[in-house]
């Protein structure tokens, strides 16, 4: 059965500095896989996907993903952060049965400091 | 292109009532999918239509339902509410075919049940 862990419940960061979300998945096929943004009383927003070929992805808002099949992990990365970027953050792995259900993580939820 | 609209964006109900929610996708996409959103057990994937057809179901008793018209817009159904269906409810459009395509989420619907 496919599942997302995001072991990171809760990320505090200061601005400018990196930052990097952890993804591992367990999916017996290729996987899709999505990262999604959450801000406060918003549905979730897209800031990338991967689907095959090249495994680093670049996304909006600067992020960035790459997908590692040796360890099951597709981890998400920004190299400075912004004050904006403060939201929660989802993994998903979609599965490759045409129909659009995807497996979700419980979430990081990013807190950036001044 | 106008994004994914959810009606209405919030509801208070009663235990043992029932509720329709509303969703309208973005122009063109034919898959509308459901998702369940709580603190405790994260995003779980309700039920999947396109074209009018259930393509797919998550694990939800039956008091959960829903339907697609013909102009691609979605209700979803919750009958005899339990305290338990407090929650925010997302919906997603997609174009639905050609592979995998991405989720476009609404800012959902938060259903109360007191």
């Amino acid at each position: 059965a496919q599942s997302v862990t995001q072991p990171d419940i809760h990320i505090t960061v200061s601005e400018g500095a990196s930052l990097e979300l952890r993804c591992n998945y367990s999916y017996g096929a290729t996987p899709y896989l999505f990262w999604y943004v959450q801000s406060p009383g918003q549905g979730l927003q897209l800031l990338l996907k991967y689907f095959s070929g090249d495994t680093l992805v670049q996304g909006i808002k600067g992020f960035e993903a790459e997908f590692k099949r040796s360890q099951s992990s597709f981890n998400l990365r920004k190299p400075s952060v912004h004050w904006s970027d403060a939201a929660e953050y989802f993994c998903a792995v979609g599965v490759q049965t045409g129909a659009n259900n995807l497996f979700f993580g419980t979430g990081t939820r990013l807190t950036v400091i001044p | 292109k106008a994004g994914v609209t959810q009606t209405p964006r919030y509801l208070i109900k009663t235990r043992g009532q029932q509720v329709t929610l509303s969703c309208s996708p973005i122009s063109g996409h034919r898959s509308v999918s459901w998702y369940q959103q709580t603190p405790g057990q994260g995003l779980q994937f309700l039920f999947e239509y396109f074209s009018e057809t259930q393509r797919n179901k998550g694990n939800f008793p039956g008091r959960f339902s829903g339907r697609q018209f013909s102009n691609s817009r979605s209700e979803m159904n919750v009958s005899t509410l339990e305290l338990g269906d407090s929650a925010l409810y997302l919906c997603a459009s997609s174009s639905g075919t050609g592979g995998y395509s991405p989720l476009h989420f609404g800012n959902g619907t938060r259903l109360t049940v007191t």
